[in-house]
């Protein structure tokens, strides 16, 4: 269970092009989605956090025109990275914390695989 | 400030006990993660820890100091595929259940 799905799992295009990401839930419902970006031998850096039905909050330092978050249902949220260039080339990994259970406070975020994004 | 602190890297010998210490500053606390990522792959959950004390799960451990802002994972019996990197992640007290994350422990276990 708490099976968190991402994709496209690599991009490779050119810099001024637009990249859609996807991330679901696949097995149960998350409120809310979380957006990280890691650099490679860094740590995860959060960008935002998705609220289903209402706008993102971004951590200080993210461009939220630049890094466009809609959370459509409670299963999907995607991040839209638009005009990409070089600079934004990262590994881009979601997360979700699984809703509903007893158990909640203690449960940890489950991530999706991520997308490894390169832009020429 | 926030300050999640971890070492950048240890080695040690298949079958060896190895401890990756982790010391946090935050601004508020609302349990202890530790996470497993291998090269390219998105973490994977090891434990949580949100009161002081030891948690043990298997060959994994975690422990958790509060008043000390100090926790450790605790690996046994290493396998080689071990070998990856130990992220320590502090929760905040935000409704959302933020994670700030260290920079990661690079675990290295040789034959």
């Amino acid at each position: 269970g708490a099976v968190v799905s991402q994709h496209p799992s690599w991009v490779i295009c050119k810099s001024g092009t637009s990249v859609k990401i996807e991330c679901r839930s696949l097995d149960f419902q998350a409120t809310t989605m979380f957006w990280y970006r890691q650099f490679p031998k860094q740590s995860l850096m959060l960008m935002a956090t998705s609220n289903e039905g209402s706008k993102a909050t971004y951590e200080q330092g993210v461009e939220k025109d630049k890094f466009l978050i809609n959370h459509a249902s409670l299963t999907l949220s995607t991040l839209t990275v638009t005009s990409a260039h070089p600079e934004d080339s990262s590994f881009y990994i979601c997360s979700a914390r699984e809703l509903g259970r007893p158990d909640y406070s203690n449960q940890p975020q489950h991530f999706g695989d991520g997308t490894r994004l390169s832009i020429l | 400030g926030q300050n999640i602190d971890q070492p950048t890297e240890m080695t040690a010998t298949e079958g060896a006990i190895v401890q990756i210490n982790c010391t946090y500053q935050t601004s508020g606390f609302n349990g202890l993660f530790w996470y497993q990522q291998h090269a390219g792959e998105a973490p994977t959950f090891l434990s949580y820890n949100v009161l002081d004390g030891l948690e043990e799960k298997g060959r994994f451990s975690s422990f958790l100091s509060r008043s000390k802002g100090y926790s450790y994972l605790l690996l046994k019996e290493l396998q080689m595929k071990d070998s990856a990197s130990y992220l320590c992640a502090v929760r905040s007290t935000d409704s959302w259940g933020k994670l700030q994350f260290g920079a990661g422990t690079q675990v290295v276990v040789t034959p």
